[in-house]
């Protein structure tokens, strides 16, 4: 299994670009969510979806968008990059919060000019 | 709103100490909480799973204890390597299945 594969691992954009960073998740996971990591800050939720089809909103989600066609992808959308979207992010899944927690991807690191 | 705090930011030891990181969270209504290791630049990788019912959980030189009612959880290592420098955090996953983390600590052992 490969887990939960995110890409790019890096990207570099200029003010006001669009880009999708892709998440995707082999293990027929249900849940699956966005994090940005800041230094000092720890993770913050951007969005979460706990199906296809179903997506809410996390602590920090203006900026972004999501959607969840498949049980497997859960794409991020930058909709108009701004130097405050500068940041590493992450993508998270799982079978069952409760019983098993969250398999984290290995970031994509965003930097916004 | 969940808040979650670590402490101490960071930590510095000589290799060979026992070692106790803190976790606390405002919101007792937890589903449970999980411990995560963070190297440089990479992504986490998960240490140990609590959940609301259990009061500990142990693998290897590592065990995590929760008290839910009075919002704490300690990460323990024995017997530190260098091994063991990262960034730990922790985080509590509430009711609707959303996930808080705290800062982190930052932890180096000295060889």
């Amino acid at each position: 299994n490969a887990g939960v594969t995110q890409t790019p691992k890096f990207q570099v954009l200029k003010t006001g670009q669009s880009m999708t960073l892709q998440c995707a998740q082999d293990m027929n996971h249900e849940y699956m969510s966005w994090y940005r990591q800041d230094p000092g800050m720890g993770l913050r939720l951007i969005h979460y979806s706990v199906g296809a089809g179903i997506t809410d909103q996390g602590e920090v989600p203006n900026g972004y968008n999501v959607s969840r066609s498949t049980t497997e992808d859960f794409p991020l959308r930058l909709l108009s990059a701004a130097p405050s979207q500068t940041s590493v992010y992450f993508c998270a899944s799982s079978l069952s919060v409760s019983n098993y927690g969250y398999t984290f991807g290995s970031g994509t690191r965003l930097t916004v000019v | 709103k969940q808040e979650v705090t670590q402490i101490p930011a960071a930590l510095s030891v000589p290799e060979g100490e026992n070692l106790v990181l803190n976790c606390s969270f405002t919101d007792s209504a937890i589903y449970n909480l999980q411990w995560f290791r963070q190297d440089p630049g990479k992504g986490l990788t998960s240490l140990l799973l609590i959940q609301s019912s259990q009061r500990e959980q142990t693998s290897g030189r590592l065990n995590a204890s929760l008290d839910k009612s009075s919002g704490r959880s300690t990460l323990y290592i024995a017997a530190s390597q260098p091994g063991d420098s990262a960034t730990y955090l922790c985080a509590v996953i509430g009711d609707n299945n959303d996930m808080r983390f705290g800062a982190g600590t930052r932890l180096t052992v000295k060889p």
